[in-house]
């Protein structure tokens, strides 16, 4: 079965500080790995999208990787801000198309001031 | 520029009671989708819609029915809700051929 598991499920950090959350998979064949940013009450919004062949991928001070190898992905958030409190999930996509989604459960980052 | 659009935003139901929520794009978009988020674990899909006048099911579609009803409207039916329907739902829209890359803003609804 295809799984996503995100680490840590939650995390709270001090405004400025940098932070990295981490997305394990086991979905098969891979197509493509997202990221998006959940705000409180509202819906996901997409930060970045990475396919096989990439490994790096930067959205402003969002930064993602990904190790196909490893299925391993890291999203680092460098210099936060009070805004970057939000939920982060993971979603990955296998070569089946858009039924075949598996979203992880996300991880909870709260930046204090 | 609105996106997904999601009506309403908060609903509270008995158990039996049967409601629609609703979902409208701007964007042109030919793909829609329905999630339900739940506490600690991730979206899943309940159903989507790849193109005008076709639906499809998801992981999770048992007790719920959809409807395109033209290219910018996808609504979702709970004939008779029960309580383990209490969920926030998210309506999501995709280009062609892409991944939901939009969504709404969610319903919470609670079923009493």
């Amino acid at each position: 079965k295809n799984q996503v598991e995100q680490s840590p499920q939650s995390l709270i950090i001090l405004e400025g500080k940098n932070c990295t959350l981490q997305c394990n998979y086991t979905v098969s064949p891979f197509s493509n790995l997202r990221w998006y940013k959940q705000d409180t009450g509202r819906g996901p919004v997409s930060l970045t999208i990475m396919t096989f062949s990439e490994n790096t991928k930067s959205n402003g001070r969002y930064t993602a990787t990904l190790d196909a190898d490893t299925k391993q992905s890291s999203l680092h958030i460098t210099a936060s801000q009070l805004s970057d409190s939000a939920s982060y999930i993971c979603v990955v996509s296998d070569l089946w198309g858009r039924r075949a989604l598996t979203f992880g459960s996300g991880t909870r980052l709260q930046v204090q001031p | 520029n609105a996106g997904v659009t999601q009506t309403p935003k908060f609903q509270v139901l008995k158990t039996g009671q049967s409601m629609t929520l609703q979902c409208a794009q701007d964007m042109n978009h030919n793909s829609m989708y329905w999630y339900r988020q739940d506490p600690g674990m991730g979206l899943r899909l309940i159903y989507y819609s790849a193109s005008e006048g076709t639906t499809d099911k998801g992981e999770v579609p048992n007790g719920y029915n959809v409807s395109r009803l033209n290219k910018r409207e996808f609504s979702l039916r709970l004939e008779s809700a029960a309580p383990s329907q209490t969920s926030v739902y998210f309506c999501a829209s995709s280009e062609p051929g892409s991944q939901p890359q939009h969504f709404g803003d969610g319903t919470r609804l609670s079923i009493l």
